[in-house]
């Protein structure tokens, strides 16, 4: 079983704030790392699919960074709004299969 | 409209009595993979399936069965349910794995409950 891990497990912030949080993964064997948003009493969606190291890619005030030779993605959020308060999911891909973070709970306070 | 569906959303089940969990995509997908979340210990994988007839085991697949006989549909089965196996299940579809790497799409859940 490899090990994806996400930290912090939990974070508190204030409207406005920006954040970021991390994900670490197995450095060997890499294939893809996503990124999902899941809101409660909904179903997971996909944020980013990342495939290169060195990878970045961002959608509106969500952006994305990729290091595959240490093993570390990160997810940063400029200016956050209360609708972003959700878990933010890492997934790593190896040899078809995926492995999942337990995940990032940000609550986001007006 | 593209989605993924499951059915039931809800089932309460006893110990010992098969069931099954139905899962459907409409977006030709060729790869669709079954998940359990339980609390503080995120999406684990099941089963997953990479086309009609090909599938093989995620890191918790004791207890559980699948099969692909339609591209479309991929269903989950529980033969003997026990209480540990109480949990959220998700499915979920993506394109392909093999020529890239895609998103996966999910389905809306399956809250099952093994007394």
């Amino acid at each position: 079983i490899l090990n994806v891990e996400q930290s912090p497990q939990s974070l508190h912030v204030q409207e406005g704030d920006s954040t970021n949080f991390t994900c670490s993964f197995p450095s060997s064997n890499f294939y893809a790392l996503h990124w999902y948003r899941w809101e409660t009493a909904k179903s997971p969606e996909a944020l980013f699919v990342m495939t290169l190291n060195g990878d970045e890619k961002k959608k509106g005030r969500i952006s994305a960074t990729l290091n595959t030779k240490e093993g570390y993605s990160y997810l940063y959020i400029k200016g956050s709004q209360p609708e972003d308060s959700a878990t933010y999911l890492c997934a790593f891909i190896n040899f078809n299969k995926f492995y999942f973070g337990s995940g990032t709970k940000l609550n986001v306070k007006p | 409209e593209a989605q993924v569906t499951q059915n039931p959303r809800y089932l309460i089940t006893v110990t010992g009595k098969k069931l099954t969990v139905t899962c459907s995509q409409n977006m030709n997908h060729e790869y669709m993979s079954w998940y359990r979340q339980d609390p503080g210990l995120g999406l684990r994988q099941i089963y997953y399936s990479m086309n009609v007839e090909v599938t093989d085991k995620g890191d918790v697949p004791e207890g559980y069965k699948v099969s692909r006989k339609e591209k479309r549909n991929f269903p989950l089965i529980l033969e003997s349910p026990s209480p540990n196996q109480t949990s959220l299940y998700f499915c979920a579809s993506s394109l392909t794995l093999g020529t890239g790497a895609v998103e996966q799409y999910f389905g809306p859940g399956t809250r099952l409950t093994v007394t």
